[in-house]
């Protein structure tokens, strides 16, 4: 089955204690992207990926990391978490011809106290 | 830049009612444009889509017109059932560019 998969599904952490939520996708997909959600600020990207080893910020990209060392995974690292990260996370990945959609994974709940 | 504006929510309705959330965009060029639902719990799902103007999208009983005269692509639904109470969200992509979203739309069916 064509997915996106993230884990872990929650993690509840505290502050600046360093965190990966890691991101799979098993669809040959060049382009991945973080977003987060948040009410009333709808999805905004964090960082995105064009292909392997090649990333670069999105709208939001203060306080995180990424990697694209193979091209199906695309972590997210939180080296230093704090409180205002606290946030529902998906990852999304695509061809990167603009017809197609994302795939979106099933988001990962963060709360960092 | 590129931009997509949807209508406030919550949409209140009550089941077999017709639905109607509006959509707007603003971009340079030909975007593609698509609708996604959030369902409670869950991530986004692509609801539809339309790639040039005056294409129709469709799925599971939703449609909605590229109108390029009135930067438009309104989703629409003849009969809403509870089960498509969900967030909404309208979105833009052009060539290599990213999804731009709409802050989304929550519906509420009620039986």
């Amino acid at each position: 089955e064509a997915q996106v998969t993230q884990n872990p599904r929650y993690l509840i952490t505290v502050t600046g204690k360093k965190l990966t939520v890691t991101c799979s996708q098993n669809m040959n997909h060049e382009y991945m992207s973080w977003y987060r959600q948040d009410p009333g600020l709808g999805l905004r990207q964090i960082y995105y990926s064009m292909n392997v080893e090649v990333t670069d910020k999105g709208d939001v990209p203060e306080g995180y990391k990424v990697s694209r060392k193979e091209k199906r995974n695309f972590p997210l690292i939180l080296e230093s978490p704090s409180p205002n990260q606290t946030s529902l996370y998906f990852c999304a990945s695509s061809l990167t011809e603009s017809n197609y959609g994302y795939t979106f994974g099933s988001g990962t709940r963060l709360t960092v106290v | 830049g590129n931009s997509v504006t949807q209508m406030e929510g919550p949409v209140t309705l009550s089941e077999e009612a017709f639905l109607t959330i509006n959509c707007t965009y603003t971009a340079t060029g030909y975007p593609s444009l698509f609708w996604y639902v959030q369902y409670p719990g869950e991530g986004l799902q692509l609801l539809l889509k339309a790639t040039k103007a005056d294409d129709k999208g469709s799925n599971k009983g939703f449609e909605a017109t590229y109108r390029k005269e009135t930067t438009s692509f309104h989703l629409e639904k003849g009969s809403v059932q509870v089960s498509d109470s969900a967030v909404y969200f309208c979105a833009l992509r052009r060539g290599f560019q990213k999804l731009v979203f709409g802050t989304g739309t929550r519906l509420l069916v009620s039986p």
